[in-house]
């Protein structure tokens, strides 16, 4: 199986600031065909999980540009440029090149 | 808009086997661009992906769990459901459907989720 690896386990954000969540796998993401099979989702309590990034950078429908993926190979980050209030919640990566598995979560809440 | 429910029982008696269905509405589980599959996520752990099936009825499982798991599509329903046989306690977890985009048979992204339903096995 690829192992997920998610840092840091807790954020403490305060709003209006930067916040980073980085996602390691220990093996490549990258395909032949040049994309990283890489998504990011944002788990709120009481909702399902949503999509925020598919393909390592690529936003899905809806989501606020403040929100940001990069990376390739093994490495990969999420970046949401101003947090806001309704941002708290777990993000979790998960890779799809072989059976999928996910990233332990990060949990961000609000300082 | 794509909608995903979740039924079934809530409570599972050891070494039984595990019945649930996911409704769908807003889209085909016959359409060739997307896969349908099954996650669960046990209390206080990480989320573990059961397999899924494609429109053609096509079906992958995690080799961890490929022996004792189906997952079968009712294409007149709209609906998809997965078995679970010989639940024991370690298979307590919330399960979730959901519906997966890809390319070129690789998924992308889970791009629609249903609300998710705990299922506690215990006698």
């Amino acid at each position: 199986d690829i192992v997920m690896t998610q840092s840091p386990l807790s954020l403490p954000v305060t709003p209006g600031e930067p916040a980073s969540i980085s996602c390691r796998s220990s093996q490549s993401l990258l395909q032949s065909d040049g994309y990283n099979y890489l998504s990011w989702y944002l788990h709120k309590p009481g909702q399902p999980p949503h999509l925020l990034i598919y393909l390592g950078s690529n936003r899905a429908s809806g989501v606020p540009d403040r929100f940001s993926g990069s990376g390739s190979g093994t490495e990969f980050t999420l970046k949401i440029s101003r947090v806001e209030a309704e941002d708290v919640g777990v993000y979790f990566c998960m890779q799809a090149l072989q059976t999928p598995t996910f990233g332990g979560g990060t949990k961000v809440e609000i300082k | 808009q794509v909608h995903l429910q979740e039924s079934g029982p809530g409570l599972v008696k050891p070494s039984e086997t595990l019945s649930l269905t996911c409704i769908v509405s807003g889209d085909s589980i016959s359409s060739n661009r997307h896969f349908w599959g099954w996650i669960r996520q046990p209390p206080g752990k990480g989320l573990e992906w059961i397999g899924n099936i494609f429109y053609s009825g096509s079906t992958y499982y995690n080799p961890s769990l490929r022996s004792r798991v189906t997952i079968s599509a009712d294409t007149s329903k709209n609906q998809f459901s997965l078995k679970v046989t010989s639940m024991t306690a370690a298979d307590t977890a919330v399960y979730f459907c959901a519906r997966a985009a890809m390319l070129r048979g690789i998924i992308t992204g889970v791009d629609s989720w249903g609300q998710g339903t705990l299922v506690t096995v215990s006698s």
